[in-house]
């Protein structure tokens, strides 16, 4: 079964810039969630989609938002860009085994770059 | 808020010793998870612990989560190079939001 693929890899944008990062979650999985990856905060929760609902959501400020597709793809985007957005960009995809189990399947990330 | 606190924060051991890394709480979780990050890549899910008192082991890696479900350890015996990484410790909290803790960053010397 194919993992999480997260496109792109690698970005570098300018200040004020907006940027879309793409997710493909495993096959089957139906919740997409992200994550902003920094060395002095670590793994910071930013929002999670289910069935293309954003069920749960992080406190980051509206320029981030995103998206999920009917095929379970989810898109996130972040406007304005500013400098300290600049971070590891995780996707996860997971199924929610019974009761409140969740189990993540992480794709390599998309590091972005704000100059 | 629920927090993750996890320690040490590095830890820089010679290859063959055993450790022992925690990750603790104020707060009860439903369950915990930890996960490996080697850099350049996402966290890798090693193990679900759900039950107060549960231990698994996975290899040479020993997983345990608290009587009360507040705290959890990751013990590795005779260490690898490859164990180096980041470990990570992960829980739902009460509004199903997952919780990172922020790592505790393994250096195995060969």
């Amino acid at each position: 079964k194919a993992g999480v693929t997260q496109t792109p890899r690698y970005l570098i944008k300018t200040r004020g810039q907006q940027v879309t990062l793409s997710c493909s979650p495993i096959s089957g999985h139906r919740s997409v969630s992200w994550y902003q990856q920094t060395p002095g905060q670590g793994l910071q929760f930013l929002f999670e989609y289910f069935s293309e609902t954003q069920r749960n959501k992080g406190n980051f400020p509206g320029r981030f938002s995103g998206r999920q597709f009917s095929n379970s793809r989810s898109e996130m985007n972040v406007s304005t860009l500013e400098l300290g957005d600049s971070a590891l960009y995780l996707c996860a995809s997971s199924t929610q085994l019974a009761g409140v189990i969740y189990e993540q399947y992480f794709g390599p990330g998309t590091r972005l770059t704000v100059t | 808020t629920q927090l993750l606190e996890q320690s040490p924060q590095f830890l820089s051991i010679q290859e063959g010793e055993n450790l022992t890394v925690y990750c603790n709480s104020s707060s009860v979780f439903s369950s915990l998870q930890w996960y490996r990050q080697e850099p350049g890549e996402g966290p890798v899910l090693l193990v679900t612990v759900v039950t107060g008192g549960e231990v698994k082991k996975l290899k040479r890696l020993t997983f345990q989560f608290g009587d009360a479900r507040k705290d959890s350890s990751l013990h590795i015996t005779a260490a690898q190079p490859g164990d180096t990484g980041l470990y990570l410790c992960a829980g739902a909290d009460r509004d199903d939001k997952i919780i990172f803790g922020k790592g505790t960053r393994l250096h195995i010397l060969p």
